[in-house]
């Protein structure tokens, strides 16, 4: 069936430093895949997206690339900041039907 | 912003009282979804709809009934509710792009005692 791995946290980063928070999926075909973030208190929000191979997600300065070969979506980001503190969820959809990974929480540091 | 409400957005009640939760949207959105967030278990579908009347069972439904007599409103009803019905509910849209995307509500936070 489909599923979505992502890495246990939490993370804890100092400011400005590099991040990545893995992302493997297992599903047939080709599904779109997603990173929603949600802030305390807060609803999830889409981050960014990507629905074929080798495409590249971006927004709010993170990163993830579409890996056919490795069935992977690593979120990256450059340069953490402390308003990046939250928990992040890779999901995809197949099928008409939305799939989450458990999050992985994110503290920076100041 | 998907335009989406959710109503009351924190309630406490007690072991087998009935509770209906509301979401609501404004974008004439055909699907809508009910979720319920867990630690340890991330977002599980409750229910969804897909029209006026139209609605289906997710993967936590027992326990729970939904109603969609209107495009704006989802209703997720706790018959009887129960102490694991304790948890954070989310409605969530599908948006109108190819990919199928969903956008949240605010949430929930609702303890049963």
């Amino acid at each position: 069936g489909n599923s979505v791995t992502q890495m246990e946290g939490p993370v804890t980063l100092s400011e400005e430093a590099f991040l990545t928070i893995n992302c493997t999926y297992t599903a047939t075909g080709y599904p779109s895949l997603f990173w929603y973030v949600q802030y305390p208190g807060e609803g999830l929000q889409l981050l960014l997206k990507a629905t074929k191979a080798d495409d590249k997600g971006s927004n709010k300065g993170f990163e993830a690339t579409y890996r056919k070969e490795t069935t992977s979506f690593h979120l990256e980001k450059g340069s953490v900041q402390v308003s990046d503190s939250a928990v992040y969820f890779c999901a995809l959809i197949r099928d008409d039907k939305i799939i989450f990974g458990k999050g992985t929480r994110l503290h920076i540091l100041p | 912003d998907a335009g989406i409400t959710q109503s009351p957005r924190h309630k406490v009640t007690e072991t087998g009282t009935p509770v209906t939760l509301r979401c609501h949207q404004t974008e004439n959105h055909r699907y809508m979804y009910w979720y319920r967030q867990d630690p340890g278990h991330g977002l599980r579908l409750i229910h969804y709809s897909y029209g006026v009347k139209d609605t289906d069972k997710g993967e936590v439904s027992d326990g729970y009934s939904v109603s969609r007599s209107k495009t704006e409103d989802f209703l997720l009803t706790l018959e009887s509710a129960t102490s694991s019905q304790t948890s954070v509910y989310f409605c969530a849209i599908r948006g109108t792009g190819g990919s199928y995307e969903q956008y949240f509500g605010p949430g929930t936070r609702l303890t049963v005692t």
